[in-house]
């Protein structure tokens, strides 16, 4: 089974520019989720899908963060215009719910380290 | 609030032996999940074991083993004969039973495993 598949592994820009990510989850996975991991921390989550809808956006930086999913399978990530401080790894993780609330195990993929300069 | 806390930043031990990850957790909820992930250098995140809140029996896979402590708040991981292969980020975490409730991340344990 193929895991979670992410590109680019590695972006260098400058601020303010513009800069975009791409996730294709396990295949029949409907719940996507984008997390963003500083060096140092843990990731943290910055919004979740269920299929093409949004389950939870509370942490996204939504002046400058936006996602979608708009098939219900692929996602991407875009960031514009970029800061200093969103130099990070950005994760991507899909789950299929096993039974009942919370006990779906998310899977990652390599994750995206983007510099900003 | 929920919240994990891994205290030991980094752990450097010789191959062969033993070496213990630290997690202490704080929640509210009497329904919550427990996790382990292990981060190598490549980056992505390994699902390593998924422990429910109402089952505190301990679990070993392989050279792998977790103790699940309620009493302490507290959820272990126990690596016996480290390899260097078990270098790497290890990540704690905690998920409540409600719907809503994200998975919440430790800040991990760097291990160093030398040979």
């Amino acid at each position: 089974e193929a895991g979670v598949a992410q590109s680019p592994r590695y972006k260098i820009i400058e601020k303010r520019q513009s800069v975009a990510f791409w996730c294709n989850p396990i295949s029949g996975h409907a719940t996507l989720y984008w997390y963003q991991q500083i060096l140092g921390q843990g990731p943290k989550l910055l919004i979740q899908f269920q299929n093409n809808g949004v389950v939870d956006d509370s942490q996204l930086p939504k002046d400058r963060f936006s996602a979608e999913r708009l098939k219900g399978v692929d996602s991407t990530l875009k960031i514009q215009p970029a800061k200093l401080e969103d130099s990070a790894v950005y994760l991507c993780a899909s789950s299929s719910p096993d039974t009942g609330v919370g006990t779906d195990t998310q899977y990652f993929g390599p994750g995206t380290r983007l510099t900003v300069l | 609030a929920q919240k994990v806390t891994q205290a030991q930043t980094e752990i450097s031990v010789v191959e062969k032996e033993d070496v213990t990850l630290d997690c202490v957790y704080e929640t509210r909820d009497t329904t919550y999940y427990l996790f382990w992930y292990k981060q190598p250098p490549s980056g992505e995140l390994v699902f390593l074991i998924r422990r429910n809140s109402f089952d505190e029996q301990n679990e070993i896979s392989g050279r792998y083993s977790w103790n699940f402590q309620k009493s302490t708040s507290s959820f272990n991981f126990t690596i016996t004969a480290s390899q260097v292969v078990d270098s790497a980020v290890y990540f704690c975490a905690l998920r409540g039973g409600n719907r809503d409730d994200k998975i919440i991340f430790g800040k991990g344990t760097r291990l160093h495993i030398l040979p």
